[in-house]
C-alpha cells in the first residue's frame, strides 16, 4: 500500500470559516490529487501536484486552493467554507509519470461538514 | 471533457453468480481503472488497463479500446464482493475521471 493517510478523518465546521485538510504519503510519489465524493457526482477531481510547488487546477476547483511544499504533503485549503463544500475529501497519490503503468493509490477520506 | 458512463448503476444478483459490470467513454485514453469503495468509503484500484485483459482471483478486467469500451466481470459472487465498482478513466497524469460507479449487492 503506498501508505497514504488524510488527517482530521472527521470535521464540523460553520460557514465562513478556513479549513485545511492534510494529506501526507510515504511512498515518495511524484503525484498528488485531491478528489471529492458527493452523491449523484461520484468523484470529481479539485486540484493535482505534479511536484513540489507544481501545482494545477481540477474540475472542480473554485473556492479550493493547494500547497505542496514537500514531495510527501499535500494540503487543502478552504479559504472560507461554504454549504457546498460539504463533502467526503479524498487523496491520491500515484509515481505516474505520462503513460506509466502505476495505479493512484487513495487515502481512507475526510468526511466535512459545514454548517 | 472525458465523459463515463456505467451500467447498471445497481445491481443485485445471488451468490455464486456471474457478474458483470459495463464502462463507456467518449475520448480516447491513456489508462482505464476499476476501483472498489466498500461501505465506510476506502477506495482500492483493483485494475489499470490500457488494453486486452487482466485477471486477478475472480476479478476479470478488459477493455476495447476501439469500442471505447470496459467491462469487469466477477466470477463466483461472494456477499463480500458486495461494494461499490467505479470505473475511471486517464488522460496523461493529470488525474482521474470517474464514472458514477455501481451499487453491488450478492445475497446468500
Amino acid at each position: 500500500d503506498a501508505g497514504i493517510t488524510q488527517s482530521p478523518r472527521h470535521k464540523v465546521t460553520e460557514t465562513g470559516t478556513p479549513v485545511t485538510l492534510r494529506c501526507h504519503q510515504t511512498e515518495n510519489h511524484r503525484y498528488m490529487y485531491w478528489y471529492r465524493q458527493d452523491p449523484g457526482h461520484g468523484l470529481r477531481l479539485i486540484h493535482y501536484s505534479y511536484g513540489v510547488k507544481d501545482t494545477d487546477k481540477g474540475e472542480v476547483s473554485d473556492g479550493y486552493s493547494v500547497s505542496r511544499s514537500k514531495t510527501e504533503d499535500f494540503l487543502l485549503t478552504l479559504e472560507s467554507a461554504t454549504s457546498s463544500q460539504t463533502s467526503v475529501y479524498f487523496c491520491a497519490s500515484s509515481p505516474a509519470t505520462f503513460y506509466s503503468n502505476q495505479p493512484q493509490h487513495f487515502g481512507d477520506g475526510t468526511r466535512l461538514s459545514i454548517l | 471533457k472525458n465523459e463515463v458512463e456505467q451500467s447498471p448503476q445497481n445491481l443485485t444478483a445471488q451468490e455464486g453468480e456471474f457478474i458483470t459490470i459495463n464502462c463507456s467513454y467518449s475520448v480516447g485514453i491513456s489508462a482505464l481503472h476499476w476501483l472498489q469503495q466498500h461501505p465506510g468509503g476506502g477506495i482500492v484500484s483493483l485494475f489499470m488497463l490500457s488494453s486486452g485483459k487482466k485477471k486477478h482471483g475472480r476479478l476479470i478486467a478488459t477493455i476495447n479500446i476501439q469500442e471505447k469500451h470496459s467491462s469487469l466481470h466477477i466470477t463466483a459472487s461472494h456477499p463480500r464482493d458486495s461494494a461499490v465498482y467505479i470505473c475511471a478513466v486517464e488522460v496523461g497524469a493529470d488525474g482521474l475521471t470517474f464514472g458514477k460507479g455501481t451499487h453491488l449487492i450478492i445475497q446468500p
